[in-house]
């Protein structure tokens, strides 16, 4: 168990729709870090946080946003979805520590 | 950005046969991470490996940060090895993944 806490663990939703990810950070740690898996791009980093300020940004769209909260915990928005939006979503709270993901499918 | 090349993209291996997985990346990096995705989807970090040789069980990795390459060592290997081994590089928070290596163990 790394600690780290993602919810929905899956999500399916319409093209044009907004979702929402939530990530709960390993107890003590400062810092979320999201990434995209998908078919066609592979993992990839898209944006970190560390104590609520934007650290380090990846390839992460336009359509989509982050922030981190005072209590530490993140969320991922992301809108005007695309059939290419489907992925599995991580976060992490150090290098080492991911969680288990949420898997987004668009229908 | 940095680049990241992994060998082989597939590996099959009768249970017990040891295997070397590379990672060859493009520029200096802070941050040189192993990880095993399982067929469940989790992503389990192995290895935070900029330099030098780690071990731990039947695996271990060796980074040569001078060279831009680094190697993962799975020794006598067991079918609950298989999966995808990804290795990512990166600075400052941001990580490049490479394309993954996948394992197969035959029993």
């Amino acid at each position: 168990d790394s600690g780290v806490t993602q919810t929905p663990k899956h999500l399916i939703t319409a093209t044009g729709q907004r979702v929402t990810l939530r990530c709960s950070p390993r107890s003590g740690d400062l810092s979320v870090y999201w990434y995209q898996q998908s078919l066609d791009q592979g993992l990839q980093f898209l944006i970190q946080y560390y104590n609520g300020e934007e650290r380090a940004k990846g390839n992460i769209l336009e359509r989509f946003s982050a922030q981190q909260f005072p209590d530490l915990h993140s969320e991922l928005n992301l809108s005007s979805l695309e059939l290419g939006d489907s992925a599995l979503y991580f976060c992490a709270s150090s290098p080492q520590h991911f969680g288990d993901g949420t898997r987004l499918s668009i229908l | 950005g940095i680049q990241v090349e992994q060998s082989p993209p597939d590996l099959i291996l009768q249970e017990g046969a040891n295997s070397t997985l590379r990672c060859n990346f493009s520029d200096s990096v802070n941050n040189l991470q192993w990880f095993h995705q399982n067929p469940w989807g989790q992503l389990i970090n192995l290895f935070y490996i900029p330099s030098g040789t780690k071990q731990n069980g039947r695996l271990s990795a060796t980074t040569v940060a001078t060279e831009r390459y680094s190697l993962l060592y799975i020794s006598s290997s067991q079918t609950t090895d298989s999966g995808v081994y990804f290795c990512a590089a990166g600075n400052a928070g941001k990580s490049t993944f490479g394309d993954g290596t996948t394992l197969t163990v035959k029993p």
